[in-house]
C-alpha cells in the first residue's frame, strides 16, 4: 500500500493554464506539505498543513493555492502556470510537527511549455 | 533563519571505496538531523536520523553521527556499491512551533562505478 501518493506522476501544460496535483496519505498523520524541487535538484518548502490548518506559506506566488479538504488530503492547485513553475513537486506528510521525519510521494513533474 | 551546508557534488567513487558526506547546519533551536537519499526517478526515501547531541543514526551501512560542538552531521559508509548511488540530502528540523519544516542542503549526487 502506498503511503503518501500524489497524481499525476507527470503534468505537460500550456502556459496560462490552471492545474491541480492531488495528495493523500493513509499513515494516519496530522502534518502534510508541499515541496518544490528545482532542476539542480534544491528542495524547498512551500506550504505545510496541520490537521486542516495551514502552519507554513513560504513565499510562494499566491498563483498557488494549497486545499486540505481533511487531515488525509493536500491538494495544490495552481493558476495561470507560467514557465518557471516547471519543476518536480512533492507531497510529503508527518506524524506530527516538530522532530519527526517525513514520508514523500514520488514527485509530480510538471513541465510548462 | 535555519540553513544546511553539504559537500557539493557530484561525488565518484568505486565500488567498495570509503564514503564520507559533509554536512554542517545553523539553527536557532535543537534540531533534528536527517539524511534523506532519492533513487533516480524516484521521491525521497528517509535514510536515517538523530535527534539529540551525540546520537548516531544507522541504516543500510551508512551512519552519521549528531555533533552540536561541531554543528555537523557528515554521512559516512565503509564499502559502497554501485546500488548506492543516488542524491543524498542532509536535512534538519529546528522543532520550534509554527517553524516545523525540513530545511534541506543542495543535495550530494553519488556515482559508484564497478
Amino acid at each position: 500500500d502506498t503511503a503518501v501518493s500524489q497524481t499525476p506522476k507527470y503534468l505537460v501544460t500550456q502556459m496560462g493554464n490552471d492545474k491541480s496535483i492531488k495528495c493523500e496519505q493513509n499513515l494516519g498523520h496530522d502534518t502534510m506539505y508541499w515541496y518544490k524541487q528545482d532542476s539542480k535538484k534544491f528542495l524547498k518548502i512551500m506550504f505545510s498543513y496541520n490537521n486542516k490548518e495551514l502552519i507554513i506559506n513560504e513565499t510562494v506566488p499566491n498563483r498557488f493555492s494549497p486545499k486540505s479538504p481533511d487531515k488525509a488530503h493536500l491538494n495544490l492547485h495552481i493558476n495561470s502556470l507560467e514557465l518557471g513553475d516547471s519543476a518536480v513537486y512533492f507531497c510529503a506528510s508527518s506524524l506530527r510537527t516538530g522532530g519527526t521525519e517525513a514520508f514523500f510521494g514520488q514527485g509530480t513533474r510538471l513541465t510548462v511549455v | 533563519g535555519d540553513s544546511v551546508t553539504q559537500m557539493e557534488g557530484p561525488v565518484t567513487l568505486s565500488e567498495e571505496a570509503f564514503l564520507t558526506i559533509n554536512c554542517t547546519y545553523t539553527a536557532t533551536g535543537y534540531p533534528s538531523l536527517f539524511w534523506y537519499v532519492q533513487y533516480p526517478g524516484e521521491g525521497l526515501q528517509l535514510l536515517l536520523k538523530a535527534t539529540k547531541a551525540d546520537d548516531k543514526g544507522s541504516n543500510k551501512g551508512f551512519e552519521a553521527t549528531y555533533r552540536k560542538e561541531t554543528t555537523s552531521f557528515h554521512l559516512e559508509k565503509g564499502s559502497v556499491q554501485v546500488s548506492d548511488s543516488a542524491v543524498y540530502f542532509c536535512a534538519l528540523i529546528d522543532g520550534n512551533f509554527g517553524n516545523e519544516k525540513l530545511t534541506f542542503g543542495t543535495g550530494t549526487r553519488l556515482t559508484i562505478i564497478p
